[in-house]
């Protein structure tokens, strides 16, 4: 069964203070590794694709790296802005489920 | 443009009620999908259509009933539900139903009284 685990539950940074999140997947066969952004009690905001290891994007302050057994969300610089909870999925060719959720980092940055 | 429309925004609803939510995509998606989510967890996948055919439903009780108009429109019937089905509904839109990146809706957040 695909699993998706994602670390630290929760992350408390100061402003400017950067740090990253990791997401690690058993997955037989991945197919892509997907990164979402979610503000309360919003749906989740697409971010990133990320397809194969080596595999790197950048969306401004954000940058997702994948290797093939996990994936890292690192935040340079984070502002306030950027507090949410982040959740990554995969989608395996394994499962026919779509995609298997973690249960997401949240993100706190202070002023 | 990137956007998965739902109505209404909240809902309040008797155990004894019949309403629906709705969901609306003008990307060209064939894939379609509804989720599940509880506060501070994950969204829970509960139905996938695929050109317009339900093509997995998660064991989800009879009292949700989807359905697929057309290639831009998916509803979710909810009839006799629970105190526990109370949660945020979450509709998502691909490409095609597999490794391409799902866009969701801001949800419909459901309370049952």
């Amino acid at each position: 069964e695909d699993q998706v685990t994602q670390s630290p539950e929760a992350l408390r940074l100061q402003e400017g203070e950067s740090s990253s999140l990791n997401c690690s997947y058993t997955v037989s066969g991945l197919r892509g590794l997907f990164w979402y952004r979610q503000d309360p009690g919003k749906g989740p905001e697409f971010l990133f694709t990320l397809y194969s290891a080596g595999e790197e994007k950048e969306k401004e302050r954000l940058k997702a790296t994948l290797t093939k057994k996990e994936s890292f969300l690192h935040i340079t610089a984070p502002k306030p802005e950027d507090s949410a909870t982040y959740l990554c999925a995969a989608f395996s060719s394994g499962s026919a489920r779509q995609l298997t959720f973690g249960s997401g980092t949240q993100l706190t940055v202070l002023p | 443009d990137t956007e998965v429309t739902q109505t209404p925004k909240h809902l309040v609803m008797g155990m004894t009620n019949k309403k629906s939510l709705k969901c609306e995509q003008h990307m060209g998606h064939r894939a379609m999908y509804w989720y599940k989510q509880k506060a501070k967890k994950p969204p829970e996948l509960m139905f996938v259509y695929s050109y317009e055919k339900l093509s997995i439903n998660e064991s989800v009780p009879s009292r949700f009933s989807p359905e697929c108009p057309n290639s831009s429109l998916l509803n979710l019937h909810l009839h006799a539900l629970q105190p526990e089905d109370s949660a945020l509904y979450l509709c998502a839109s691909s490409q095609v139903r597999g490794a391409t990146e799902a866009f969701f809706g801001q949800g419909t957040r459901l309370t049952v009284v």
